[in-house]
C-alpha cells in the first residue's frame, strides 16, 4: 500500500538558517510521482513540485531544493537562508499513475514550519 | 479567472443536518476531488470523479454523498452531519490524464472549513 510519512511534525528554526524537510514514501509501483504543497497560515494549497520516479535529478528552484533517493524511499526538501514567509506546513504527496480513472494523491501528515525572525 | 472556489468558506451546523459543499472550477478539468484536513492525518481522499456523471469512492467515504451533473460543479454532500466530520475540506481539479508517461497536478480550492455542533 502507499503511504508517506513526514516524521518531523514541527520545526523551528531562526530566520536565514538552512531547513531540510524529510518526507519518507512506500509504493510497490515502479513508476510513481512525488509532490510537495506549501500550506501557509491563510490555508490555501500551494504546489510546488512534481517529479516522477524516473527521474532522480535534484532540483534547485532559488532557496528551494530537492532531494530525490530511490535507494532510501525520500523525497527531501531544503529551504537555503530561510525567511519567515517561509513560515507555513508543508506536505508531501505520493501518486501512482493514472492505469484507471484517477490519479488520487496520498499525503504525508505535513510539517509545520516556524521561522523566528 | 476564477479557477477553483469553494463555497461556503466556513459553515457551523449541528449534529443531523444535512449540509452541501460547493465546488466549482472554471477550467474544465475532467478530474475534480474531495479531501479533508485533520490534524495528524493530513489530507485524506473522500471522494473523486473522473468526468461529468463518473464518481467513486476515495478513502474515506462513509457518511458522503457527491454528484457531478456539470463538469464544472462537483457539491459534497453530508447527509446526517456529525461531530467526526467537523473538518477542513478541499475540493482539487486536475485535467485528464494524456498516458501513462504524463501526469497533471490537482489545483486545489481555498478549503471549506465545517463545524458540526
Amino acid at each position: 500500500a502507499q503511504k508517506v510519512t513526514q516524521a518531523q511534525t514541527e520545526i523551528s528554526v531562526v530566520e536565514k538558517e538552512d531547513v531540510t524537510l524529510d518526507c519518507v514514501y512506500e509504493t510497490r509501483d515502479t513508476t510513481y510521482y512525488l509532490f510537495w504543497y506549501k500550506q501557509p497560515p491563510s490555508g490555501e494549497l500551494v504546489f510546488l513540485i512534481r517529479r516522477n520516479s524516473f527521474d532522480e535529478q535534484n532540483e534547485i528552484s532559488g532557496r528551494y531544493s530537492w532531494n530525490f533517493q530511490k535507494s532510501t524511499s525520500s523525497f527531501n526538501f531544503t529551504i537555503t537562508a530561510s525567511q519567515v514567509v517561509d513560515s507555513a506546513v508543508y506536505f508531501c504527496a505520493l501518486s501512482e499513475p493514472p492505469y484507471s480513472s484517477a490519479s488520487k494523491i496520498i499525503f504525508g501528515s505535513g510539517t509545520r514550519l516556524s521561522i523566528r525572525p | 479567472d476564477a479557477g477553483i472556489t469553494q463555497s461556503p468558506r466556513y459553515k457551523i451546523t449541528e449534529t443531523g443536518r444535512q449540509v452541501t459543499l460547493m465546488c466549482h472550477q472554471t477550467w474544465s478539468h475532467s478530474y475534480m476531488f474531495w479531501y479533508r484536513q485533520d490534524l495528524g492525518h493530513g489530507l485524506r481522499l473522500i471522494y473523486y470523479s473522473a468526468a461529468a456523471d463518473i464518481t467513486d469512492k476515495g478513502e474515506v467515504p462513509d457518511g458522503y454523498v457527491v454528484s457531478r451533473s456539470k463538469t464544472e460543479n462537483f457539491p459534497l454532500t453530508l447527509e446526517s452531519a456529525t461531530r467526526s466530520q467537523t473538518s477542513v475540506y478541499f475540493c482539487a481539479s486536475s485535467e485528464s490524464q494524456a498516458g501513462e508517461s504524463s501526469y497533471n497536478e490537482q489545483f486545489f480550492g481555498p478549503g471549506t472549513r465545517l463545524t458540526v455542533l
